[in-house]
C-alpha cells in the first residue's frame, strides 16, 4: 500500500504557483520523498526527490517539513501543460530492486 | 534523463491471442526494468521487476505464466500477455532504473492494449 496521502484534486490558475501537499507520517529515517506526474495517457515523469532538505530544480521545488511527516511540491508558475496527476511516493533511494508504489495522486487542473 | 521507448504504442487483439510489448532503453544499459499496469482512472500497479539475464520477480497476484517477461539484453525487456482476455485490456508501462544509485526511474510512453 502507498505510504502517502494526497488530496484527490486541486485547481490552479495559469501563471500562479501550484502547491501540492502530501502527508507521509509513517516515513522512516532513510526513506526519500519522490514526486512524479502523469499527463493523460502518457508514462509518468520524474519531477524531484528529497530526503530532509528542501530541493529545487528546473521543474519544481520540494519543501519537506522538519519532522518529515509532510511535504509540498511547488510549481512556481503553473502552465496549462502542467495539468496532470501528481504522485507523491516514499521509498529508499538506493537499490535497483526498490520499487515505486503509486497511490492515487492529486489531479491538478491548471485553468486559463 | 534516460530515454525509454515502447512498441507498439497501442494494440487491439482478439481474445485468446498473445501480444508482445517491447520496452527499450535507448541511451543507457539497464540491468533492471519494471512493468506496470494501469486500468482506467486508476493508479499504476507494479506487475514485475525485470532483471537482465535472470528471471523476473512478480508481484503478488500477478500470474507469471500469463505475463511472460524476458530481459535478454541490457536495452530490451519484453512483456508477453498470453491468451489475452478482455479483462487484460489496460495501459502497460515500463520503466528503467537510472544510474548506479537508482535514484530515479524513467518511464516509457506506455502501450494501450485492447482485447476484443
Amino acid at each position: 500500500d502507498a505510504k502517502t496521502t494526497q488530496p484527490p484534486s486541486m485547481d490552479c490558475a495559469e501563471g500562479r504557483a501550484a502547491n501540492l501537499p502530501c502527508n507521509h507520517s509513517t516515513i522512516s529515517g532513510n526513506e526519500y520523498v519522490y514526486w512524479y506526474r502523469q499527463i493523460h495517457s502518457q508514462g509518468p515523469q520524474y519531477i524531484i526527490h528529497g530526503l530532509k532538505n528542501n530541493e529545487t530544480n528546473e521543474m519544481a521545488s520540494l519543501i519537506i517539513t522538519e519532522d518529515r511527516k509532510s511535504s509540498t511540491l511547488i510549481l512556481p508558475h503553473a502552465t496549462l501543460r502542467d495539468t496532470a496527476v501528481y504522485y507523491c511516493i516514499v521509498r529508499f533511494s538506493q537499490g535497483g530492486s526498490e520499487k515505486l508504489v503509486f497511490g492515487k495522486g492529486t489531479k491538478l487542473t491548471v485553468n486559463p | 534523463g534516460a530515454v525509454v521507448s515502447q512498441h507498439p504504442s497501442w494494440v487491439i487483439c482478439k481474445s485468446g491471442t498473445s501480444v508482445k510489448i517491447e520496452c527499450r532503453s535507448l541511451d543507457f544499459q539497464a540491468t533492471t526494468m519494471f512493468w506496470y499496469r494501469q486500468f482506467p482512472k486508476q493508479s499504476l500497479m507494479l506487475m514485475a521487476t525485470s532483471n537482465e539475464g535472470s528471471k523476473a520477480t512478480y508481484e503478488q497476484g500477478v500470474e507469471k505464466d500469463k505475463f511472460l517477461i524476458n530481459h535478454a539484453s541490457l536495452t530490451l525487456s519484453t512483456l508477453t500477455v498470453t491468451s489475452a482476455h478482455p479483462e487484460d485490456s489496460s495501459f502497460y508501462i515500463c520503466s528503467v532504473a537510472s544510474g548506479s544509485s537508482y535514484n530515479e526511474q524513467f518511464f516509457g510512453p506506455g502501450t494501450r492494449l485492447t482485447v476484443l
